[in-house]
């Protein structure tokens, strides 16, 4: 079985700080691990994905998330927060065994305060 | 260059009620997906299909029934709605196979259940 688990349903940070959002997963198979974001009333556009190449992976707008084997870790990066940013972020796994079924986290909200 | 469609985007339906909503694709995808979004509990898979012809239950089926009608359009239906279904309701596609493919979103449906 695979999952993901967020840390932290909502966020703070101020304008122009680091923005860390969690992700950890379960996986018994090689992982295919995803950030995407949601404005509001709107769907999810992908941000990221990790699938087995280089470990630190780099998004659109600034955005990078590292994945961490050992750790079982993809957490979300920024390292300076704008007011656009203010989103729900969802981290999502899948792997080549689960018949195309991709599993979400709860998702983070994000602030960013001016 | 539409991506993923859904209609209605709104809808609010009485307890009992039946009502399909529609989704198509128009990127080739073999793979599509509906999910709902509740607060708290990130996106959930209702249905999904890997190809035409095909169709698997996700993590919360019941009460929901799908059709593939064709390699673009993939319809989810409530029989007889209930309260319980109050919820953003998002359809999904991605391709070719392969599990690194993402999902690409529709802007989803809000639907409420009185």
């Amino acid at each position: 079985a695979q999952s993901v688990t967020q840390l932290g349903s909502h966020v703070s940070v101020s304008e122009g700080a680091l923005v860390l959002l969690r992700c950890n997963y379960s996986s018994s198979v090689p992982p295919y691990l995803f950030w995407y974001v949601q404005y509001p009333n709107q769907g999810l556009q992908l941000l990221l994905k990790y699938t087995s190449a280089a470990t630190l992976v780099k998004g659109i707008n600034g955005f990078e998330a590292e994945f961490k084997k050992s750790e079982t870790s993809f957490h979300l990066t920024k390292p300076s927060a704008h007011m656009s940013d203010a989103a729900e972020y969802f981290c999502a796994v899948t792997s080549s065994n689960t018949g195309n079924q991709f599993y979400f986290g709860t998702g983070t909200s994000l602030t960013v305060i001016p | 260059n539409a991506g993923v469609t859904q209609t209605p985007k709104f809808q609010v339906l009485k307890t009992g009620q039946s009502m399909t909503l529609q989704c198509a694709q128009d990127m080739n995808h073999n793979s599509m997906y509906w999910y709902r979004q509740d607060p708290g509990m990130g996106l959930r898979l209702i249905y999904y299909s890997a190809s035409e012809g095909t169709t698997d239950k996700g993590e919360v089926p019941n009460g929901y029934n799908v059709s593939r009608l064709n390699k673009r359009e993939f319809s989810l239906r409530l029989e007889s709605a209930a309260p319980s279904q109050t919820s953003v309701y998002f359809c999904a596609s991605s391709g070719p196979t392969s599990p690194n493919e993402k999902l690409f979103f529709g802007s989803g449906t809000q639907l409420s259940v009185l």
